[in-house]
């Protein structure tokens, strides 16, 4: 059964560093996401994506942040200066369309630690 | 401001009860609900999705009902078994976004 991939698992890094979170969604889907749950609280929606551009973000997704899908299978999450906050587990997910009327699918996360 | 509560947080029950997990949300204007399982350290399971115009999904041991006017989803899960043992969130979606509860965690004894 197709399934999205995520890599790394577990990622530390120090505050002030870049770090390139990166994500492989289910094959013919067109539509991605990111979210992150920080530990004990609620899952988070960061971004959504379709045909090459951000189609919805929420206000956690603010210039630290960028999302690209660099080739034709990766979809990538990139904070540019990471701060202690940010230590969360970040989820991918993909749609066969539009979140509005299709499951969204997702990824097993990549645990990031801010240290 | 969509908010989404789950209750009960936590729930333990033997194995082979039935039981109903609750999702609430606050604004109606919601174009789907879409039912999660989350074991621990892990990512999320699609469940269920039911769209707004849906009354009710089923999968197996599962239905999920929705209520959209009342704001009120149920997940049922039939003749609980201890590998159904996992946190089960909610989510609604919205035109913004994708709006989760805090889940309930379900403990199935044998």
């Amino acid at each position: 059964e197709p399934e999205v991939t995520q890599t790394p698992s577990h990622q530390v890094t120090q505050m002030g560093q870049e770090v390139i979170l990166r994500c492989v969604p289910i094959s013919n889907h067109l539509y991605f996401y990111w979210y992150r749950q920080i530990l004990g609280q609620k899952v988070e929606f960061l971004v959504s994506f379709y045909n090459n551009e951000i189609s919805e973000k929420s206000e956690i997704f603010d210039d630290q942040f960028s999302v690209e899908r660099p080739d034709g299978s990766n979809f990538t999450l990139k904070i540019r200066s990471t701060k202690l906050e940010d230590s969360a587990m970040y989820f991918c997910a993909s749609s066969a369309q539009g979140a509005t009327s299709n499951e969204q699918f997702f990824g097993p996360g990549t645990r990031l630690t801010v240290l | 401001k969509q908010e989404v509560t789950q209750i009960p947080a936590a729930l333990s029950v033997p194995e082979g009860e039935n039981l109903v997990l609750n999702c609430s949300f606050t604004d109606s204007a919601i174009y789907n609900l879409q039912w999660f399982r989350q074991d621990p350290g892990k990512g999320l399971t699609s469940l269920l999705l039911i769209q707004s115009s849906q009354r009710e999904q089923t999968s197996g041991r599962l239905n999920a009902s929705l209520d959209k006017s009342s704001g009120r989803s149920t997940l049922y899960i039939a003749a609980s078994q201890p590998g159904d043992s996992a946190t089960y969130l909610c989510a609604v979606r919205t035109w913004h976004d994708m709006r989760f509860g805090a889940g309930t965690r379900l403990t199935v004894k044998p």
